[in-house]
């Protein structure tokens, strides 16, 4: 389809593995976040892509995490050392703008990750 | 900081009352102000927006008033449907940031 694609769509992980988490966003857009989503909760904001380059990743919550865009399209969140309270719903979304307007960003149906 | 707060859920209607859900914000600068709902099995899809005071947002029959005075920007539909059951997501994005500030979501079922 022409969205924001996520895979896998449901992840799980015993406590201590690595996770990666892909985010394909709809072509040619150059803006691309990422979200953590826990239950019940609203997204929060995790890190922020323009094309290849990680302009924001203050919302990372610890060196565990990763994110990279390497080409500027397709992008990976990885999570090294999973532990429990990383179990939520991990959400990519694009938009076709610089950031720092009121652009409509298109989200993915996101990616969730069960951490035992 | 920037921070929204949303109506809690979850809210229960029969199909055609009026709905209201409000959103309060706190911001930095002039903010532009979103609801994004997510539909069951779907992914966040932005509902309407508003960028400036007294701007009013709308689509598929809701609306939303930028409210700078009360900081707020509160959902209506005056006839629901129960295809419109949904989680409902007021946002933010402040005058000089990036991303988006999400509410913690309202829960909508619409019975028939």
């Amino acid at each position: 389809g022409a969205g924001v694609s996520q895979s896998p769509r449901y992840k799980v992980a015993k406590r201590g593995q690595d996770v990666a988490l892909r985010c394909d966003p709809i072509s040619g857009h150059v803006s691309l976040f990422w979200y953590q989503q826990a239950l019940g909760q609203g997204p929060e904001f995790l890190t922020y892509f323009q094309n290849e380059a990680q302009l924001d990743k203050s919302g990372l919550p610890s060196d565990r995490f990763f994110a990279e865009r390497p080409e500027g399209s397709v992008s990976t969140l990885k999570i090294q050392r999973t532990q429990q309270e990383d179990s939520a719903v991990y959400l990519c979304a694009s938009s076709p703008k610089l950031a720092g307007g009121p652009g409509e960003l298109f989200f993915g149906e996101g990616s969730r990750l069960t951490v035992l | 900081g920037n921070s929204v707060t949303q109506m809690e859920g979850p809210v229960t209607l029969s199909e055609e009352a009026f709905l209201t859900i409000n959103c309060t914000y706190t911001a930095t600068g002039y903010p532009s102000l979103f609801w994004y709902v997510q539909y069951p099995g779907e992914g966040l899809q932005l509902l309407l927006k508003a960028t400036k005071a007294d701007d009013k947002g709308s689509n598929k029959g809701f609306e939303a008033t930028y409210r700078k005075e009360t900081t707020s920007f509160h959902l209506e539909k005056g006839s629901v449907q129960v295809s419109d059951s949904a989680v409902y997501f007021c946002a933010l994005i402040p005058g000089s940031a990036r991303q988006l500030t999400f509410g913690s979501g309202t829960q909508l079922t619409v019975l028939p």
